[in-house]
């Protein structure tokens, strides 16, 4: 079964400063897609990514499916405090998005 | 358009009980997907509804049931509580295989 890794686990950075999240996958992406969740909260949808270097954003958010579509990233420009929460790839498994494998999360904690 | 909605928010229940959540999937949504999170495990796909049919379901025993009505709204059932049960319970709904999901507040159980 595919598996999704992400990293890091645990982010901290300053207000203001860039970051970057990366979602690896164990086998061929078909589609990936980023959500944010506050903690103990539903999941907020921010991208779905489905081709081979894709390149999508929003706001200050943006994320990219590599070539080999094995890996993506998301990158955070100008950090601010409600950026903060936990971040998870999830992907579909060829069968689309009704039934998708998620990573473990990233959590991001912005500081003042 | 309103969101997805679960019901109840939060849910207390002993050992040996069984427990029924219910979703709304957003207007003309017709799959719904079901998911659990634990701290240890992360998120995992329960199984998946369209069209009042189970499409697709995860590695969870049979305790674990669903059935979606012709509206579309789906109920999910747990019978038979264990304490590794307790978790966040959150549904998902999509409009086609090849959309976003778009995930409601959860359903947080506890099982004392």
């Amino acid at each position: 079964s595919q598996e999704l890794e992400q990293s890091p686990q645990s982010l901290i950075v300053q207000e203001g400063k860039n970051l970057t999240i990366n979602c690896t996958s164990s086998k061929t992406l078909y589609g990936l897609y980023w959500y944010k969740q506050k903690y103990g909260e539903g999941l907020i949808f921010l991208m779905m990514l489905q081709k081979g270097g894709e390149e999508k954003s929003h706001e200050k958010i943006t994320a990219k499916l590599d070539e080999k579509k094995q890996q993506s990233s998301l990158h955070i420009t100008a950090s601010q405090p409600s950026h903060a929460g936990i971040y998870l790839c999830g992907a579909d498994q060829g069968q689309g998005a009704q039934k998708l494998v998620f990573g473990q999360g990233t959590r991001l904690t912005i500081n003042p | 358009k309103a969101g997805v909605t679960q019901t109840p928010r939060y849910l207390i229940k002993t050992r040996g009980q069984q427990v029924t959540l219910s979703c709304s999937p957003i207007s003309g949504h017709r799959s719904v997907s079901w998911y659990q999170q634990t701290p240890g495990q992360g998120l995992q796909f329960l199984f998946e509804y369209f069209s009042e049919t189970q499409r697709n379901k995860g590695n969870f025993p049979g305790r674990f049931s669903g059935r979606q009505f012709s509206n579309s709204r789906s109920e999910m059932n747990v019978s038979t509580l264990e304490l590794g049960d307790s978790a966040l319970y959150l549904c998902a709904s999509q409009l086609r295989g090849w959309n976003e999901q778009f995930f409601g507040p959860g359903t947080r159980l506890t099982v004392l």
